[in-house]
């Protein structure tokens, strides 16, 4: 299976610890996006990332939130300190390196995160 | 304030009928447009898109239409079956700003009765 994919599907963490988010894109894919889905909610966009670079990080909460995505290895979604509101179901979806605006989005299954 | 509206949050239609699905958005900037398909405890899968420089496409069952100086989309699935059953996600992007991100509706649920 050539897809997005994510791991752990499912992640529980208590408040106060961190959470990892992991994601590798699709084969042939340099473009990273994560999304987080809050229930009864769309997908709302928080990072855009490149091979070793953040090219978007609008929409990531200021604090306790980061992303990577290494030369080598997959991309991460770090929260750390989690809370309550952090829960959620966490998209990544990739796209090719073509660099056009027109570019088609896949995603991930998701990783449902549950903060006790 | 939300850029992306999607004011049916469900829909059922009968099998073999036109499912019909809309989307307005509020920006004029913005300039691709996407439809994506979610099944519960699965990511979005996209499903058809479109560009400002045309106001339609078609892939099979699936119709998009673009009226741009209404700023609404419409997704037509015809004849509807019951496997489409889903959540129904629009998705818009500009190409301006360059990052793609996506803005989403919230989505609208349809149900084909057998």
């Amino acid at each position: 299976n050539a897809g997005v994919m994510q791991n752990p599907r499912h992640l529980v963490r208590r408040r106060g610890q961190e959470a990892r988010l992991r994601c590798s894109p699709m084969k042939g894919h340099s473009h990273v996006y994560w999304y987080r889905q809050l229930p009864e909610e769309g997908l709302k966009f928080m990072v855009y990332l490149q091979k070793e670079n953040i090219i978007d990080e609008s929409g990531m909460p200021k604090e306790r939130f980061s992303a990577e995505f290494p030369k080598e290895g997959p991309s991460i979604l770090r929260i750390q300190q989690v809370v309550r509101g952090d829960s959620a179901a966490y998209f990544c979806a990739s796209s090719p390196a073509s660099g056009l605006a027109e570019e088609t989005q896949y995603f991930g299954p998701g990783t449902r995160l549950l903060v006790l | 304030d939300q850029q992306v509206k999607q004011n049916s949050p469900s829909l059922s239609v009968q099998e073999g009928r036109i499912s019909i699905l809309n989307c307005d958005y509020t920006n004029s900037m913005f300039d691709y447009f996407l439809w994506y398909k979610k099944y519960p405890a699965e990511g979005p899968t996209f499903l058809i898109s479109i560009s400002s420089i045309k106001d339609k496409n078609e892939d099979g069952r699936f119709t998009v239409f673009l009226n741009k100086s209404a700023k609404h989309l419409s997704l037509h699935i015809v004849p509807s079956q019951p496997g489409d059953s889903a959540v129904y996600f629009c998705a818009v992007s500009y190409s301006g700003a360059g990052s793609y991100q996506l803005t989403f509706g919230k989505g609208t649920k349809l149900s084909v009765i057998p």
